[in-house]
């Protein structure tokens, strides 16, 4: 079955410090692999996404994130932690060429930046 | 930026009534979705448009579940008689490619009492 994993409900980091938000998926082919944020009582927001090409994509507000095959993985990071990056993140991937149109999100981390 | 925007923000029912959430996409976007949150969880994908027809269903929308595109502009998501379990954010979303970015509304909270 097709799925994307978070394995972390939460994750805590001091401002200014890197960030690291873990994301592994489990679809067959080459996937688009995108990550949103959601901020209290507000839809998601695209902040970047990967169809092919450089493994490393850049994204809004400093974010950016990694591809790598081998370990079917897509990690969102961000060098300095501001408090306002403090959000649920979502990972979400979308099956190539499937014939579906279905996006699938993970089950979302939460960032606690702290000051 | 353009934006999706949905209505109502808040809708409040009781259980085995009808509900029409509203959402009115960006006005090139030809792809059109549902998802749903509960409690601030895990989004979960309901139905996705495309071309006047549905593309995709999930399990959770069943024969109560409905979408139409009436008039070209609006897309809504009708509930025809709610369950207690039906109490979710509901989130409208478009993309003008399959493939691209989803846009998303800021959702309408329905509970179902």
């Amino acid at each position: 079955a097709q799925s994307v994993a978070q394995p972390e409900d939460q994750v805590n980091v001091a401002e200014g410090n890197p960030l690291t938000v873990k994301c592994t998926y489990s679809v067959s082919g080459n996937p688009y692999l995108f990550w949103y944020v959601q901020y209290p009582n507000r839809g998601l927001q695209f902040l970047l996404k990967y169809i092919t090409g450089d493994n490393l994509v850049k994204g809004s507000y400093g974010f950016e994130a990694e591809f790598n095959k081998s370990q079917t993985s897509f990690h969102l990071k961000k060098p300095s932690a501001l408090v306002s990056d403090s959000a649920l993140y979502f990972c979400a991937v979308r099956p190539p060429d499937s014939g579906t149109y279905k996006y699938i999100f993970g089950t979302g981390t939460r960032l606690k930046v702290l000051a | 930026e353009p934006e999706v925007t949905q209505t109502p923000s808040h809708q409040v029912t009781q259980m085995g009534q009808e509900v029409i959430l509203r959402c009115v996409p960006i006005s090139n976007h030809l792809y059109f979705y549902w998802y749903r949150q509960i409690l601030g969880q895990k989004v979960e994908f309901l139905v996705s448009f495309y071309n006047n027809e549905i593309s995709e269903k999930s399990e959770i929308f069943d024969d109560q579940f409905s979408v139409e595109r009436p008039d070209g502009s609006n897309f809504t998501l009708k509930i025809r008689s709610t369950k207690l379990e039906d109490s979710a954010m509901y989130f409208c979303a478009s993309s003008f490619n399959g493939g691209e970015k989803l846009f998303f509304g800021s959702g309408t909270q329905l509970s179902v009492l």
